[in-house]
């Protein structure tokens, strides 16, 4: 079956500008999660959504940052007012059951954000 | 705090010995301990995990890792390098209803 895919694959923008950036988790997932890679760094822990319950948002780094989920399915990571220092990969990750800390995430294959 | 650690940046072997990337974790409670591979242009990929039972954990392309609790290390290996192995590996733990901690990871370069 399909794996988690994102969209854009690869976004320039303006400082300043605000950015967009989509995720389609595995059907059936009802876990899901963001995360940011900058240069040469692990993964950084932003948001991650379960089901209908409220989600973790104790890793988004300011205010300009914010995610939706609609349901089990899309979720769009927004970062407003973009710095340079928001360049890194975003990437997105699903599970089976966020509940269930065992369960092994699938991750696509990332946002590359350049802000210049 | 939750961590991982993986004290080399980079691994460097020749193809057909042994391969060995080092990772330790510090958690409260048992530990969930994943390791993921990610090729260049590519996302992560799931290798193996370790929830409970068997120390030795096998996992996908042959790789292997030991959970070792007194030494808090869950260490990947693989008993014999292949060139197309050369990728960044990344450690992560998480305990029961936390987020998943990940390691900076390392960079293999296996030659030929």
């Amino acid at each position: 079956g399909a794996g988690v895919s994102q969209s854009p694959s690869n976004k320039v923008t303006e400082k300043g500008k605000d950015v967009e950036l989509r995720c389609d988790p595995i059907s059936g997932h009802t876990a899901l999660y963001w995360y940011r890679q900058r240069l040469g760094q692990g993964l950084e822990f932003l948001i991650y959504f379960q089901g209908n319950s409220a989600p973790d948002k104790s890793g988004l780094p300011s205010d300009r940052f914010s995610a939706e989920r609609t349901g089990e399915s899309v979720s769009t990571l927004t970062i407003q007012r973009t710095q340079q220092e928001d360049s890194a990969v975003y990437l997105c990750a699903s599970s089976l059951d966020r509940t269930s800390s065992y369960n092994e995430q699938f991750f696509g294959p990332g946002t590359r954000l350049t802000v210049l | 705090a939750q961590s991982v650690a993986q004290p080399e940046d980079q691994v460097n072997v020749a193809e057909g010995n042994p391969l060995t990337v080092k990772c330790t974790y510090s958690v409260s409670g048992n530990p969930y301990l994943f390791w993921y591979v990610q090729y260049p242009n590519r996302g992560l990929q799931f290798l193996l995990k370790y929830i409970t039972g068997d120390n030795l954990v096998k996992g996908s392309y042959g790789f292997e890792a030991e959970f070792n609790k007194s030494q808090t290390s869950f260490h990947l290996k693989k008993p014999s390098a292949l060139v197309s192995d050369s990728a960044l590996y990344f450690c992560a733990v998480r305990a029961k209803g936390t987020a998943l901690i990940f390691g900076k990871g390392t960079t293999l370069s296996v030659s030929s």
